[in-house]
């Protein structure tokens, strides 16, 4: 089965502990990026990558870090939280940039900092 | 300036009636992507529906149409014979082609739909 797979799905932590959130897919997909959800404010990305090793920054990268060594994976880090990041996070993946691509979409990671 | 507006915080549309959801976007680039999600509850986000920009006709899929109109910049969403288990957030998002937005989506905030018996 095609899927997009994020880990964990809810986690509370403390403001400052590192944590990262893995994501992976089994579609071989080129396309990988984070989104971050707030109330009233829709999805924003956080950072992309468009094949292993090639990442770069969305719109709201501030905080994050991220990683594309293998294919497949595409953890995002969170070096130092802060209450401002608590928020609902989705990974999403495609085949490739084209416009009719199908984009996955993980079952989404529940964040709050404290 | 938004990417992606949707005017309509909160939609309420009995069971069985059609219901059409408003988007209109902002774009320079003559080849985009136009989708529609549905988000429960539960937080998962549910593909509905794509529009390509140079789609003569309009996507439909089940009772799910997109009515797309390219001088207005508008992508509304229709669900006809709606049902309960369509309450959902609705999202509209778009994907440029190209340049230095290349692969990301545009997301507008959302509409909160509500279906009542």
């Amino acid at each position: 089965e095609a899927q997009v797979t994020q880990n964990p799905r809810y986690l509370i932590t403390v403001t400052g502990k590192k944590l990262t959130v893995t994501c992976s897919q089994n579609m071989n997909h080129e396309y990988m990026s984070w989104y971050r959800q707030d109330p009233g404010l829709g999805l924003r990305q956080i950072y992309y990558s468009m094949n292993v090793e090639v990442t770069d920054k969305g719109d709201v990268p501030e905080g994050y870090k991220v990683s594309r060594k293998e294919k497949r994976n595409f953890p995002l880090i969170l070096e130092s939280p802060s209450p401002n990041q608590t928020s609902l996070y989705f990974c999403a993946s495609s085949l490739s940039l084209g416009l009719s691509n199908t984009i996955y979409f993980g079952e989404g990671s529940w964040l709050t900092v404290v | 300036a938004q990417k992606i507006t949707q005017t309509q915080p909160g939609m309420f549309v009995q069971e069985k009636e059609a219901v059409t959801l408003d988007c209109t976007y902002d774009t320079s680039d003559p080849s985009y992507g136009l989708f529609w999600y549905k988000q429960p509850s539960s937080g998962e986000m549910i593909f509905l529906i794509y529009q390509g920009s140079y789609d003569q006709q309009n996507a439909t899929e089940g009772r799910y149409s997109l009515n797309f109109q390219k001088a207005r910049k508008s992508a509304n969403l229709v669900i006809s014979a709606s049902q309960l288990g369509d309450s959902a957030m609705y999202f509209c998002a778009m994907r440029e082609s190209g340049g230095s937005t290349l692969g990301r989506l545009y997301f507008g905030r959302g509409t909160q739909l509500t279906v009542w018996p």
